[in-house]
């Protein structure tokens, strides 16, 4: 079964830029998509298509995505940034897949 | 703006079967593809099952093929899962998704989703 491999946790300052990596064979040839879970609420999409930010998402959220990585970037996190972040995908035969998560926390 | 109900969920036993649905409002429904997405407590993310806006095309994941079934009714803004031979390991919470604009195929828009507990 195909992977999406995330690092399981990430912490940072108020201010400093967060970056979630992303790893997967598809990824060269599927976008990426970026969700925000906070504790207690359904997901929500912070970016589609490896870079677009979806209307009333932060311009703080920005994605890249280059050769098996994905890259969700929060330049300048607040601490209402804390939350559980899943990139989404496909492999090579259009099966969906969302990754591992990561736990991010901003203190 | 988009809302999704989902409803059907609850206790059941090993090998029982639910019938999950979602109401949807706020968007043409029958314009967008669906999905069912879950999560096991204290777990991650996982996609369940997806339906084409037509219900041409329906796709699922290798845990739940074979014993889940995805449909949808247009005319009712109504979209189901048929959850068939539930194990202990489908317990979670089931989100309603509605696909992006586009050609992607992701979930944008979520429910609150409507928790079922697998157990004897």
């Amino acid at each position: 079964s195909y992977e999406l491999t995330q690092p399981p946790s990430l912490s940072v300052s108020p201010g400093q830029t967060a970056r979630i990596t992303c790893s997967g064979d598809a990824l060269p040839k599927k976008y990426a998509y970026w969700y925000q879970q906070k504790s207690g609420q359904a997901p929500v999409l912070v970016i589609y298509e490896d870079t677009k930010r979806p209307s009333g998402i932060p311009e703080r959220f920005s994605g890249s995505s280059s050769g098996t990585m994905a890259t969700l970037t929060i330049s300048g996190a607040q601490v209402g940034d804390e939350a559980d972040y899943y990139c989404f995908s496909s492999d090579s035969s259009s099966n969906l897949f969302f990754g591992t998560g990561t736990k991010v926390t901003v203190l | 703006e988009a809302l999704l109900v989902e409803s059907g969920g609850g206790f059941v036993q090993p090998g029982r079967s639910l019938r999950l649905s979602c109401a949807a409002s706020g968007f043409t429904f029958g314009d967008y593809a669906m999905h069912w997405v879950r999560q096991a407590p204290g777990k991650g993310l996982e996609w369940v099952s997806g339906i084409s806006w037509n219900s041409d095309t329906k796709g699922y994941a290798d845990s739940v093929k074979g014993r889940f079934r995805i449909s949808r009714d247009n005319a009712k803004n109504s979209l189901f899962l048929e959850m068939n031979s539930l194990r202990d390991d489908d317990t979670a919470l089931y989100y309603c998704a509605k696909n992006g604009r586009g050609t992607g195929t992701y979930p944008d828009y979520w429910g609150q989703g409507t928790l079922v507990i697998v157990s004897s």
